[in-house]
């Protein structure tokens, strides 16, 4: 069982605008940066928000990221086809320790 | 540029020891702020922290895992290994390394995985 929280799944059709939730507690997110991961099915996670917020060169500013208290939410707008994929969020714990959220697979009608 | 490979057995036996390396390119192993972890992924599951590894040799490990793992570098062949004892079935995924921004503990590149089966 993964320390962060996600939704298992999530969907909405082209060129709308979905949103990703990821809960965790005041040892993780509520006291470090939150980073989020897109994985396509066979491949390597890709970084694609860092410090809650932060795209890294190369990522489309239809990727968004915020926190707040103990949560973070990953926001894609004007979504393609191409987003389809699964998502993890990750932050760091007071165990010393990195930690994801369970994932969520976006499916985009 | 960046890369991280991984590479080691693809077949381990319960009760045996593995050992991944992460060989990487493009930085050192001794520039500030920097580390590389390693992580792991059963098959259709989440993503699972294991150990990561600093500039300064700082080491951390996942709490549930920590007996069993240890994260060592080599900074003359610009590796990283991972050990992992008393393999179990549960332990089959893909393992990955990854480069590991310090400041904000996120990985800004990942290497392509490698998958290990544990099975007699």
């Amino acid at each position: 069982q993964s320390v962060l929280t996600q939704p298992p799944s999530v969907s909405a059709a082209p060129g709308q605008k979905v949103t990703i939730s990821c809960s965790g507690s005041s040892s993780n997110i509520g006291t470090r940066y939150v980073s989020w991961y897109q994985q396509f099915p066979g491949t390597a996670p890709r970084l694609i928000i860092f410090d809650n917020s932060q795209r890294p060169s190369g990522i489309p500013d239809r990727f968004s990221g915020s926190k707040s208290g103990t949560s973070a939410t990953l926001v894609i707008t004007g979504l393609q086809t191409g987003d389809e994929a699964d998502y993890y969020c990750g932050s760091w714990d007071s165990s010393l320790s990195g930690v994801f959220g369970g994932g969520t697979k976006l499916t985009v009608l | 540029q960046i890369t991280l490979k991984e590479s080691g057995p693809t077949l381990v036996k319960p009760t045996q020891t593995l050992t991944l390396t992460c060989t990487v390119s493009g930085f050192s192993l001794t520039s500030p702020g920097m580390g590389v972890g390693w992580i792991r992924q059963p098959p259709g599951k989440a993503l699972e922290w294991l150990a990561v590894i600093y500039w300064n040799d700082h080491k951390r490990y996942s709490p549930s895992l920590q007996s069993r793992v240890t994260i060592t570098k080599d900074t003359s062949k610009d590796q990283v290994v991972l050990i992992m004892t008393n393999m179990d079935p549960k332990d089959t995924g893909t393992y990955f390394c990854g480069h590991v921004v310090s400041a904000g503990i996120h990985i800004d590149f990942w290497g392509q995985g490698t998958l290990v089966t544990v099975s007699s």
